[in-house]
């Protein structure tokens, strides 16, 4: 039973178009986070919600806009794909309030390609 | 100066080596210190983590830090190929801060 899922895998489309990526995670936690990996694998975080609020909002283009249903879910929509937008994004959930575990649970990626 | 510092290798050890990889990192507010390992095509998963300074120890895995130097080690010891991934760094002053990650070093073990 998958921890963090995230839909599509793969996403191959053209610039200019306007795309979403799905995030659910089934741990119970707080807060849900999304990263860019870029292609030398730096990871980089682009917003955070805790209970379905944005908590951390990095310096990210506004075609870039997350959105939360509740807090098992977050997902991410792009508006007017750009080439520089292709990556690997990366949903990641974790419980920071309460407990002696610490840390990120992720996702396995969706690898965007803009063409 | 980037706020965590991790060589990108990649770095290639014999099976059966003890490995040794290393971040260091700027900012001094930092108080919780984390291993991830990625293997290709899948998401980062989390190996240790470590609150303030000093040694924690799980099987194969050591991880280290020193808050003095700004210095951060994970040691893997009797390495085997599966533990061929990248490894990141990350670390947060808080525990409801956001967490920043090295740039990960990519590491093969040779069967």
């Amino acid at each position: 039973d998958t921890a963090v899922s995230q839909t599509p895998k793969y996403l191959v489309t053209q610039m200019g178009n306007d795309k979403s990526i799905k995030c659910e995670q089934n741990l119970g936690h707080d807060t849900m986070y999304w990263y860019k990996q870029d292609s030398k694998k730096f990871l980089k975080i682009m917003f955070s919600y805790n209970n379905k609020e944005l908590i951390i909002n990095e310096t990210v283009p506004n075609r870039f806009s997350p959105k939360s249903p509740d807090k098992a879910h977050l997902n991410l929509h792009i508006n007017s794909l750009e080439l520089g937008d292709s990556a690997v994004y990366f949903c990641a959930s974790s419980q920071v309030t309460t407990g002696a575990d610490y840390g990120y649970t992720f996702g396995s990626g969706t690898r965007l390609t803009v063409v | 100066q980037k706020e965590v510092e991790q060589d990108p290798g990649p770095l290639s050890v014999p099976e059966g080596a003890i490995v040794s990889l290393n971040c260091t990192y700027s900012n001094s507010a930092f108080q919780y210190f984390m291993w991830y390992r990625q293997y290709s095509r899948k998401g980062p998963e989390l190996l240790m983590y470590t609150y303030s300074s000093g040694n924690k120890e799980d099987g194969r895995f050591t991880a280290q830090v020193d808050k003095s130097s700004k210095y951060i080690s994970l040691f893997i010891r009797d390495s085997q190929p599966s533990d061929s991934a990248t490894y990141l760094c990350a670390m947060s002053a808080a525990r409801d801060d956001k967490i920043i990650f090295g740039k990960g070093t990519r590491l093969h073990i040779l069967p």
